[in-house]
């Protein structure tokens, strides 16, 4: 069966950065793409960027432009989403899921537990 | 880019209900729509994709419809696992995607 599971949660001051995991199972890693949605406590759902799982290719939300980084291990079928510089308002839940684009659309079909970053001095 | 409005921001139904939610795009977006649920301190998950197919293993009770700016996801029944939080998501401009604010669902 599909599974993601992240990295577990993190405690982060201003400025510094964080580096979240997320291992994929069950499925052919490189078939699909991965991508990282964050949600603020009591907010909604903030679409951060994506990672193709076969190239590399990135496209990131421009809110978070050069403050952050996708990359993949194919070797160990994981993705990574490092984000760098942080404020206080990045504190969130961050998940991962999976980028089915198969047919004639997109869709976050499997996500991951969600890791929570804390920003705080 | 595209802003996605759903309404109302919360609803309260009883079990039995029939239930809508909608969401509307800024833009024509044909039918690059889904919907989600998320329940409190779990991840979301897939309901509808192309704005009216089922997701697998997903009950019938749920439906999607709607084309260009104007979607509506119907419970034709609610049920208690139901109450949730509901969002659309635009997937017109792949690979950038954005969601709607969400609409809270409650106990009446």
């Amino acid at each position: 069966q599909v599974q993601l599971v992240q990295s577990g949660a993190e405690v982060k001051k201003p400025g510094a950065s964080v580096k979240v995991s997320c291992k994929a199972s069950g499925y052919t890693f490189t078939s699909y793409g991965i991508t990282w949605v964050r949600q603020a406590p009591g907010q909604g759902l903030e679409w951060m960027g994506w990672i193709s799982g076969y190239d590399d290719n990135t496209q990131y939300a421009q809110k978070v432009q050069g403050r952050i980084t996708m990359t993949t291990d194919t070797s160990t079928s994981t993705a990574y989403m490092e984000l760098r510089s942080l404020k206080s308002d990045d504190t969130a839940v961050y998940y991962c899921a999976k980028v089915d684009c198969s047919g004639a659309t997109c869709f976050f079909d499997y996500w991951g537990q969600g890791t929570l970053v804390t920003v705080s001095s | 880019d595209i802003q996605m409005t759903q309404s109302p921001s919360s609803l309260s139904a009883s079990v039995g209900d029939r239930v809508t939610i909608t969401c509307r795009a800024s833009q024509n977006i044909y039918t690059y729509l889904n919907w989600y649920h998320q329940k409190p301190g779990k991840a979301p998950k897939l309901l509808i994709y192309a704005a009216s197919s089922l997701q697998s293993g997903v009950p019938s009770r749920f439906s999607g419809s709607g084309s260009g700016t104007d979607f509506t996801l119907t419970i034709s029944s609610l049920q208690p696992e139901d109450f949730a939080t509901y969002y659309c998501q635009q997937t017109f401009t792949t690979p950038t995607w954005t969601f709607g604010q969400g609409t809270k669902v409650e106990i009446k």
